[in-house]
């Protein structure tokens, strides 16, 4: 088995603020991904990476950067926090970059700003 | 509009019951559908993938699909507390994984 560490799990920011969050897994799964969640509602995706320094769009890519500097971390950016924007962030991996292999969540970053 | 729709939005079920949760891709273009479930403050699990036609049974849950309608469905018999949670269909396209807003299932005592 394996695991996905998220930090932090709570952040808070101000508006225009850089911010960035952190995974780290040790499956030594190939591709990680990024996902945003709404108030409990489905998931968007935001970047993905398919091995170490490669990043791939999503259909939420803009107002964020990605980073993944090595197979077992991958970081994500908010450009510049929006007032009151309150999402989920699930960071997750999965063997290869085969969308029929099953993705493993992290427990979540969960972002206020206020 | 969205790519993958789920109906209903919420669904109640006494214990015991039967819930059938619906799944539908818009686009043609998709090799696989998956159901994950998402209790209250957890990440989402993978619960069950299908990828070709006609049915899968895992325990109380059952999955079908139709390819040619792009329609996935899943079935929980014998529900119970503990299955109450949000149930995210998702379906692989070229550019990736894309999920729909979910069905929020709750199971009453």
């Amino acid at each position: 088995g394996g695991i996905i560490t998220q930090t932090p799990k709570f952040l808070i920011g101000q508006e225009g603020q850089k911010l960035t969050l952190k995974c780290q897994q040790n499956f030594n799964h190939d591709t990680m991904y990024w996902y945003r969640q709404d108030s409990g509602k489905g998931l968007r995706l935001i970047y993905y990476s398919i091995t170490e320094n490669d990043l791939q769009k999503g259909d939420l890519s803009e107002g964020y950067d990605a980073s993944r500097e090595k197979k077992s971390s991958f970081s994500l950016t908010v450009t510049s926090a929006q007032k009151n924007e309150m999402a989920v962030f699930l960071c997750a991996s999965s063997i290869e970059g085969d969308w029929g292999d099953e993705q493993y969540f992290g427990p979540g970053t969960r972002l206020t700003v206020l | 509009q969205q790519k993958v729709q789920q109906s209903p939005e919420s669904l109640i079920v006494p214990e015991g019951g039967m819930a059938s949760l619906n799944c539908t891709s818009s686009d043609r273009n998709v090799d696989y559908f998956w159901w994950y479930r998402q209790h209250s403050g957890k990440s989402p699990k993978m619960l069950m993938s299908i990828f070709s036609n006609g049915e899968k049974e895992e325990g109380r849950f059952t999955v079908h699909l139709n390819k040619a309608s792009l329609h996935t469905s899943l079935h929980i018999r014998d529900s119970q507390p503990s299955d109450s949670a949000l149930y995210l269909c998702a379906a692989n396209y070229a550019q990736g994984l894309t999920f729909g807003l979910g069905t929020r299932v709750s199971v009453f005592p």
